[in-house]
């Protein structure tokens, strides 16, 4: 069965930081690249970046509200992606999901998300 | 930033009724866009890719159209399942991004 599975979410201070780690099963996942996306409380979804395959060299892109924050890497030995959140902000509480990028260019598959509360 | 917005926000309907949800980019997307489905403290469910094409598994009740800046999503016969939130996403260029999404409930 094709399965992204998150976790490492929780309560952090303004100003912390958090690393989400998103476990991979059921494909190759080398060949894709990944996503990751979240949706603060109530609100609708958003893009937060993406890391390309080794074929691509990682290369990674990010939204402009988390650049130079947030670190997208991953392990393709281990099946895992990793999102690195440092100086975290009130604003940045959200499901965090995973997502796998199919060959077709959009997204496919998606994780259960995992949750990020940044408050005093 | 490639601005994405659909039409209507909500919308009331009933069970077998079909409706249509319109998303519109701020300049043109080729055909990449993409349609999700999320249920309430679900994560989201890939309905469509490439304007057109259901994802594997997707019944063919979810169609979809449109070209350039203009898109459509239609579901036909609702059934009780159907009744969620549906976003539209444009994947031509960085950063990527969501509509605001349209909340289908039951009328």
């Amino acid at each position: 069965e094709v399965q992204l599975v998150e976790s490492g979410g929780g309560l952090v201070q303004p100003g912390g930081s958090l690393r989400l780690s998103c476990a991979a099963s059921g494909f190759t996942f080398s060949d894709h690249y990944m996503d990751w996306v979240r949706q603060a409380p109530g609100k609708g979804l958003e893009w937060v970046g993406r890391i390309r395959n080794k074929a691509n060299s990682y290369t990674t892109e990010y939204a402009a509200s988390v650049k130079g924050r947030f670190t997208i890497s991953r392990d393709d030995s281990k099946n895992s992606l990793y999102l690195q959140m440092n100086s975290l902000k009130t604003e940045d509480t959200a499901v965090y999901y995973c997502a796998r990028r199919a060959t077709a260019s959009a997204l496919d598959i998606w994780g259960q998300g995992t949750m990020v509360t940044v408050s005093s | 930033d490639i601005q994405m917005t659909q039409s209507p926000s909500s919308l009331s309907a009933s069970v077998g009724d079909t409706v249509t949800i319109t998303c519109r980019a701020s300049q043109g997307i080729s055909n990449s866009l993409a349609w999700f489905q999320q249920k309430p403290g679900k994560a989201p469910k890939s309905l469509i890719y490439a304007t057109s094409s259901l994802q594997s598994g997707v019944p063919s009740k979810f169609s979809g159209s449109g070209s350039g800046t203009d898109f459509t999503l239609t579901i036909s016969s609702l059934q009780p399942e159907d009744f969620a939130t549906y976003y539209c996403q444009q994947y031509k260029s960085y950063p990527i991004t969501f509509g605001q999404g349209t909340r289908l409930e039951i009328k």
